[in-house]
């Protein structure tokens, strides 16, 4: 499967720390993007990297990427409660017309006040 | 905007029934995705149009599935007969290019008893 896979499945931290969520893949990518899914409601674009970005910065989000590892790390400094959500990474293995984007399952984070 | 809608937002129906989700994406986006949900199979790809034409039905799970864009502004996904495993939440999303970021609705709860 070319799915990403996140790591960890889930992630409980306190306000105000860092949280670190990983995603790997198996096959070579055009981009990876972040997303984020409060419960019952869809997902939210957070962030996209290209292949031949390294890091990428948006407020409080930093996220790498390593083609050579196939591995994308999303990191939240400074944690709010409000940042509890569902963390999907998102890999575009597109190639001619045939457009593909495959999620992963999702790390669930816990931000506790 | 105001993003993209689905409805109904629930939908509760007897095995046997048809069912039929509906979906406006965004003004001026070209791609139109569905997707299925599940805690089980995680965010699935089910078919996604580009210019109102499908591109790629390959992930319909069956026959009983099928998917229409009559114009850029309106897109249905219909199950006839609904069975219990159909039970999932269904997402509409746009995108304004292919690669681009996607915009999803906050999708349909389906619950096929």
């Amino acid at each position: 499967s070319q799915q990403g896979e996140e790591d960890p499945q889930a992630l409980s931290i306190q306000e105000g720390e860092n949280a670190t969520m990983n995603c790997s893949y198996k096959t070579s990518i055009n981009n990876l993007q972040w997303y984020r899914q409060n419960s019952g409601r869809g997902l939210v674009h957070l962030i996209l990297i290209r292949s031949n970005e390294r890091e990428k910065h948006s407020g409080r989000l930093r996220v790498t990427l390593d083609t050579s590892k196939k591995s994308s790390s999303l990191l939240i400094t400074a944690s709010r409660a409000a940042d509890t959500a569902s963390y999907f990474c998102a890999t575009d293995h597109s190639g001619g017309s045939n457009y593909k984007l495959t999620f992963g399952k999702g790390t669930l984070l816990t931000v506790n006040p | 905007d105001a993003g993209v809608i689905q409805s109904p937002r629930h939908e509760v129906t007897e095995m046997g029934q048809e069912v039929t989700l509906r979906c406006k994406p965004i003004s001026g986006h070209d791609y139109l995705f569905w997707y299925r949900q599940t805690m089980m199979r995680g965010l699935e790809l089910l078919i996604y149009f580009n210019n109102n034409v499908p591109i790629d039905d390959s992930g319909m799970p069956e026959d009983r599935f099928s998917a229409k864009m009559p114009n850029a502004s309106f897109s249905t996904l219909k199950i006839q007969p609904s069975e219990p495993r159909d039970s999932a939440v269904y997402f509409c999303a746009s995108s304004i290019y292919q690669g681009a970021e996607q915009y999803f609705g906050p999708g349909t709860r389906l619950t096929v008893t």
